[in-house]
């Protein structure tokens, strides 16, 4: 049973527009959210995330929000590049764990 | 740093056949864990170790076998290969704490088994 869904497998955008990517989760136990990105042939590196405490966090181009009523984030990214295609997958974890759960991933193709 | 060292990259393996991944940080992270990426099914977690000794299972441990002997090392054996642990394998480690800590990854292993 998957407990953090990306229900976009994939998204094109054109470069200088704004890229929402959405994540649900379904475990009320999660309190920290996480999104990393991919390229090809490399692993994961991390890229933004937040506490339940918030409903919003902002790095530079990349600002996540929380819903927690509707268990879901988003990522979005604005002003998108084509250096920004890559999948990203967002993860979840609840309370003092180390363990993250991570969802399906969606692949962002931005295109010049 | 070197970070986290995976070998190999690339792995082709018969059914039945056993085979070792190795996994390797730098950092003195007491956390680490083996991810597989499929299509469709995202990163899952295998197995992870929250120190020396100490293994715990994941959401798809079976057919996979862990230990940590040191804190550095962190390898996952596949004990009887099958043709649905065709993936690509990713190790990570972090400092313990909770998940506020960063994980990092390693490159990847391409495991084909035939």
């Amino acid at each position: 049973d998957q407990q953090v869904k990306q229900n976009s497998p994939s998204l094109s955008v054109q470069e200088g527009r704004i890229s929402i990517l959405n994540c649900d989760y379904t475990n009320s136990m999660f309190d920290y959210f996480l999104w990393y990105k991919k390229y090809p042939a490399e692993g994961p590196t991390f890229l933004i995330s937040i506490s339940s405490i918030k409903d919003k966090n902002e790095d530079g181009r990349f600002t996540v929000f929380l819903n927690k009523s509707a268990k879901h984030l988003s990522l979005h990214i604005v002003p998108s590049q084509p250096g920004d295609s890559a999948v990203y997958f967002c993860a979840a974890a609840g309370g003092a764990t180390n363990k993250l759960i991570f969802g399906t991933g969606t692949l962002l193709a931005v295109q010049p | 740093n070197a970070g986290v060292t995976q070998t190999p990259k690339f792995q082709v393996l018969k059914t039945g056949q056993s085979m070792t991944l190795q996994c390797a940080q730098d950092m003195n992270h007491e956390y680490m864990s083996w991810y597989r990426q499929d299509p469709g099914m995202g990163l899952r977690l295998i197995h992870y170790s929250v120190g020396a000794g100490i293994t715990d299972q994941g959401e798809v441990p079976n057919g996979y076998n862990v230990s940590r002997s040191t804190t550095e090392d962190f390898p996952l054996r596949l004990l009887s290969a099958a043709p649905s642990q065709t993936s690509v394998y990713f190790c990570a480690s972090k400092l313990a704490g909770g998940p506020y800590n960063e994980q990092f990854f390693g490159p990847g292993t391409r495991l084909t088994v035939l």
